[in-house]
């Protein structure tokens, strides 16, 4: 069974410059996550999507971030402008059904964002 | 708000020890909490769910058990191996909300 594929798996950008994070989960998981790992903390949760709808962006800042997940499979995350405290390890990760269920998580291996 | 603490931050054993690694929150209404395991570079591996009504979960040499009205969790691992070196973290879950811990680094030396 194939994972949780990202790309890429590192960037780096200047401040003031927009980035894009591309997530595949699992084929069949209906609730996809993105997290903010930034280091030696434990991830954020940025964005919840279950199928195509979001479920919790509270912790998103909407004035940069963006994120979608079309036809409720793929999702991308996107950062316009960057800020040089964005810098961090931007993981998705995706479950079978979510909603509550408190399940199993599997993520991704993460996109490294190096912003200078 | 949830929050969750691990300590130690970082913590270095000799091959063959039995270790525990501990994991505290502050709200005890939990729906389940999960120990997870990340390799540098890597993503998060989930090891063990413990479910609100159980009080431990085994898997292979690891073994975690819940306390909610302490607020605590452990996770033991038997018989440590290099292999095992890596960063782990615990997470609990109420309302749609999982909330992380920083994690404890360990390193098994042979």
């Amino acid at each position: 069974e194939a994972g949780v594929a990202q790309s890429p798996r590192y960037k780096i950008i200047e401040k003031r410059q927009s980035v894009a994070f591309w997530c595949n989960p699992i084929s069949g998981h209906a609730t996809l996550y993105w997290y903010q790992q930034i280091l030696g903390q434990g991830p954020k949760l940025l964005i919840q999507f279950q199928n195509n709808g979001v479920v919790d962006d509270s912790q998103l800042p909407k004035d940069r971030f963006s994120a979608e997940r079309l036809k409720g499979v793929d999702s991308t995350l996107k950062i316009q402008p960057a800020k040089l405290e964005d810098s961090a390890v931007y993981l998705c990760a995706s479950s079978l059904r979510g909603g509550g269920a408190g399940e199993k998580l599997f993520f991704g291996s993460g996109t490294q964002l190096s912003v200078l | 708000k949830q929050e969750v603490t691990q300590i130690p931050a970082a913590l270095s054993v000799p091959e063959g020890e039995n270790l525990v690694l501990n994991c505290s929150f502050t709200d005890s209404a939990i729906y389940n909490l999960q120990w997870f395991r990340q390799d540098p570079g890597k993503g998060l591996t989930s090891l063990l769910l413990i479910q609100s009504s159980q009080r431990e979960q085994t898997s292979g040499r690891l073994n975690a058990s819940l306390d909610k009205s302490s607020g605590r969790s452990t996770l033991y691992i038997a018989a440590s191996q290099p292999g095992d070196s890596a960063t782990y973290l615990c997470a609990t879950y109420n309302n749609n909300d999982m909330r992380f811990g920083a994690g404890t680094r360990l390193t098994v030396k042979p």
